[in-house]
């Protein structure tokens, strides 16, 4: 059974800082990992994804992956009232291992204080 | 712009009474998700599409089918809601397998009285 760890939350940030949203994976097989962002009664929508060891920024958001940990994180710099949401990670195992679909951890529901 | 398209937003359906959740898309992706999601829960896959290529999740009830009659639309028919299957479902679209990331649509909010 393929797992996706996150801390539930809520985490809460002060407007203007970093936040910190880590998530770990049991699969170590797994390629691709994504992040998204779900604000209440919303669907899924796609922030970043990382397919190799280390950092990828855009704009605001650095993911960064470390395969050997199984652990992957996302950063947002700058933190905005607009950013409070539920982020989802999601991982996607290597193709031809069986299912395509991505399997979610339930998310870390992220406040930013004004 | 281009998008994934779910038809209603909102549906309400009575205990045991069939239902059919849509989904359109004009990405021209090939492959095609539905997920369910809980209240506070993650969302878990049903089954995806691969062009008209079907894959159905282990542990998906028989009670979901699926449907793609061409590359653009994809139907999610529930054949006897229970109370259980209140959720969002979510459908997805991906350009291919592999290394592809996945656009979701706004969903359909199914509730069952």
């Amino acid at each position: 059974q393929k797992e996706v760890e996150q801390n539930s939350g809520p985490l809460s940030v002060p407007e203007g800082a970093i936040a910190s949203l880590n998530c770990t994976y049991s699969d170590r097989g797994s390629q691709s990992f994504f992040w998204y962002r779900q604000y209440s009664g919303k669907s899924p929508e796609l922030i970043m994804f990382i397919y190799s060891n280390g950092d990828k920024e855009d704009g605001r958001f650095t993911a960064q992956l470390n395969k050997a940990s199984q652990y992957v994180s996302l950063l947002i710099r700058d933190s905005q009232p607009s950013d409070s949401a539920t982020y989802l990670c999601a991982v996607l195992e290597a193709p031809g291992g069986g299912a395509d679909g991505l399997t979610f951890g339930k998310g870390t529901h992220l406040i930013i204080q004004p | 712009d281009a998008m994934v398209i779910q038809n209603p937003r909102y549906q309400v359906t009575q205990f045991g009474k069939p239902v059919t959740l849509s989904c359109s898309q004009t990405l021209n992706h090939n492959v095609m998700y539905w997920y369910q999601q809980k209240s506070s829960q993650a969302p878990k896959l049903l089954f995806h599409y691969y062009d008209k290529d079907f894959n159905n999740e282990a542990d998906t009830p028989d009670n979901f089918q699926s449907r793609r009659p061409n590359t653009s639309f994809c139907f999610l028919d529930i054949r006897s809601p229970g109370l259980g299957d209140a959720a969002m479902y979510l459908c997805a679209t991906s350009r291919d397998w592999g290394n592809q990331p996945q656009h979701f649509g706004d969903g359909t909010r199914l509730s069952i009285l």
